[in-house]
């Protein structure tokens, strides 16, 4: 079965600080990675995927992600914060081929940026 | 490209009572998929559909719930006889393909009183 797990619930940066959200999974098929953010009240807004290509792979806002396979990892980076990154930020495994695209979600990581 | 959407956004409703919840996919996905957040956690998968047929049910969907997608297009979902428990958000999401980004709607807050 697959599974995420992101470290840390909660997240605080001041302004312009680096960002870093951690996220790791569990898969027994290579997997397809995506993060998503989550402002209240709203939807989920993709920031980027990882689909077996490049490793490093950037996304919308300045963020980027880093896929290590040997770490089981997939955290998501950015170096300069800023106060509209406030917002919850889900890492996603996809079930694979065999089981409909559905994607299996994380519990989620609020980061609050200080002025 | 006009996006995912979901009505009502927010629907209240006593215990008890029957309520449906639509959504309206980008019109050329053919992946339908819905899920269910509560506070504080990740969306959880419910279901979802390849054009109008629905491929896969999770655990989570017991028979109080029911969905269609009729002619491929739309979806609803139906909850009977809903129960506090039943309060969440109640997200949408469609993809062109396996494995392409979903692209999710605003959802649809259920709140039972």
């Amino acid at each position: 079965a697959q599974s995420v797990t992101q470290l840390g619930s909660h997240v605080s940066v001041s302004e312009g600080a680096l960002v870093l959200l951690r996220c790791n999974y569990s898969s027994s098929v290579p997997p397809y990675l995506f993060w998503y953010v989550q402002y209240p009240n709203q939807g989920l807004q993709l920031l980027l995927k990882y689909t077996s290509a490049a490793t490093l792979v950037k996304g919308i806002n300045g963020f980027e992600a880093e896929f290590k396979k040997s770490e089981t990892s997939f955290h998501l980076t950015k170096p300069s914060a800023h106060m509209s990154d406030a917002a919850e930020y889900f890492c996603a495994v996809s079930g694979g081929l065999n089981q409909g695209g559905k994607l299996i979600f994380g519990q989620g990581t609020e980061l609050s940026v200080k002025p | 490209d006009t996006g995912v959407s979901q009505n009502p956004r927010h629907k209240i409703t006593k215990r008890g009572q029957n309520v449906t919840f639509r959504c309206d996919p980008i019109s050329e996905h053919n992946r339908l998929y819905w899920y269910r957040q509560t506070l504080g956690q990740g969306p959880e998968f419910l279901t979802y559909f390849q054009n109008e047929a629905q491929l896969e049910k999770s655990r989570l969907l017991s028979d109080r719930f029911s969905a269609e997608r009729p002619k491929g297009s739309f979806s609803t979902l139906e909850i009977q006889r809903t129960e506090q428990g039943d309060s969440a958000m109640y997200l949408c999401a469609s993809s062109l393909a396996t494995n392409q980004p979903q692209h999710f709607g605003d959802g649809t807050r259920l709140s039972i009183l």
